[in-house]
């Protein structure tokens, strides 16, 4: 089973470049997020979403967007890349009747030269 | 705003040892609470959840957590260790859904 799946695994971008981190899941979740991941910080809740056409911020939402078209993708956009974004990134999903059972992705490495 | 404190970022032991990982949690609403693990080069995994009911909720591979309402505590334990235990291990809470604030994780590093 292929559970979450997200790409790229690494990514180096210079400041000011914009990209896409993509998520899939394939376990029909209604609810997908994005968190990031900093040493000695755990995990932040960037955006998430509770179905298509449904999203919402979290608690660090700046300098990233998001949509959600079909109940399988989630993609995460960085408009314009800043040192600050240097992190690794986690997409996670659950169904909504499943509270806190979120499974997650294996992570994108992303720097911010 | 809900926030969770986990007292110790490291904690060394020796393999068949017991261990105890602590997690506290601050929040002026009920609470669900969760314990997660994270291997090397890998996405977090559940490990086990407090909805309600019984205060002493259990994982498959031995571990163990107590919510203890009144110190809003949340205290992970294992009485024996295994080297396959070394990982990281964040605390969580949640009042609505699926939105988990995390704590700042813990490294268990389980010595032979």
């Amino acid at each position: 089973n292929a559970g979450v799946t997200q790409t790229p695994k690494f990514q180096v971008l210079k400041t000011g470049q914009s990209m896409t981190l993509q998520c899939a899941q394939d376990m029909n979740h209604e609810y997908m997020s994005w968190y990031r991941q900093d040493p000695g910080m755990g995990l932040r809740l960037i955006h998430y979403s509770v179905g298509a056409g449904i999203t919402d911020q979290g608690e660090v939402p700046n300098g990233y967007n998001v949509s959600r078209s079909t109940t399988e993708d989630f993609p995460l956009r960085l408009l314009s890349a800043a040192p600050s974004q240097t992190s690794v990134y986690f997409c996670a999903s659950s169904h909504l009747t499943n509270t806190g059972e979120l499974f997650f992705g294996e992570g994108s490495r992303l720097t911010v030269l | 705003a809900q926030s969770v404190t986990q007292l110790d970022s490291q904690v060394p032991v020796f393999e068949e040892a017991p261990v105890e990982l602590r997690c506290n949690y601050s929040s002026s609403v009920s609470v669900y609470l969760f314990w997660y693990v994270q291997y090397p080069n890998q996405g977090l995994q559940l490990l086990l959840k407090y909805l309600s009911g019984s205060t002493l909720v259990e994982s498959i591979n031995g571990f163990e957590a107590e919510f203890n309402k009144s110190q809003t505590s949340f205290h992970l334990r294992k009485p024996s260790v295994h080297i396959s235990d070394t990982a990281e291990y964040f605390c969580a809470v949640s009042v609505n859904g699926n939105k988990l604030v995390f704590g700042a994780g813990t490294i268990l590093r389980v010595k032979s």
